[in-house]
């Protein structure tokens, strides 16, 4: 799985774009990129995911870079529920043994009232 | 409301004690999985269950044993833990092992 890279922590003004970013240089031709989010006392929730096109659901944006390096995840109008720990994880979908998601640190985003 | 159902949600037990987790999904997905979450460090995966066969044993000692006797149920059979097992022991469950998973919201687990 491709290592990925996170600021520890971001603020965000209730109301406001949160836009948070993951570096993963060596992301393979294979791998997605997974957003998870961890509120506190819960356990992680799947937020999005995609592997060269901008994907948008109900809950978020994902931008990602033409060459695949870098992603950006966009939530729209944060709210104080948004407050958690956000995970990037490069994934590969084909199958095999390479399906485990692999979490590191992720960013703790605290959205300000 | 996930989906995933994890029971209890707080579990002490003593060094000795044997006691079991059970997670229950109610999304029809083919593959379940165990992780712990110990403070201050990432989650782990423990054990990977597809179509109700293990594929996935990540070194874990033989104190944990799990159990999944359908595609909707596992268990995590606990015996003789020791205090640096304690920890947020989450399931996981995914339509096929390749595709996003979705997790309960944990057993914290305290060994006295």
């Amino acid at each position: 799985d491709a290592k990925t890279t996170q600021p520890p922590s971001m603020d965000c003004a209730e109301g406001r774009a949160a836009n948070l970013p993951c570096n993963h240089s060596t992301i393979s031709g294979n791998e997605y990129v997974y957003w998870y989010r961890q509120i506190h006392s819960q356990g992680p929730q799947y937020i999005i995911h995609g592997l060269k096109n901008n994907e948008t659901n109900e809950m978020a944006s994902l931008i990602i870079t033409e060459d695949r390096k870098s992603s950006t995840l966009i939530l729209p109008h944060a709210t104080l529920r948004d407050t958690a720990v956000y995970y990037c994880i490069g994934r590969s979908n084909s199958g095999g043994s390479n399906y485990k998601l692999t979490f590191g640190k992720g960013t703790l985003l605290t959205v300000n009232p | 409301e996930t989906g995933v159902t994890q029971t209890p949600r707080h579990l002490v037990m003593g060094m000795t004690n044997k006691k079991s987790l059970k997670c229950e999904q109610h999304l029809g997905h083919n593959a379940m999985y165990w992780y712990k979450q110990s403070a201050k460090k990432p989650l782990e995966l423990m054990f990977v269950y597809n179509f109700k066969e293990q594929t996935e044993n990540n070194s874990v000692p033989s104190r944990f044993s799990p159990e999944c006797p359908n595609s909707s149920h596992l268990f995590l059979h606990l015996h003789t833990l020791q205090p640096e097992d304690s920890a947020l022991y989450l399931c996981a469950s995914s339509q096929e092992n390749y595709q996003p998973q979705h997790f309960g919201d944990g057993t914290r687990l305290s060994i006295l």
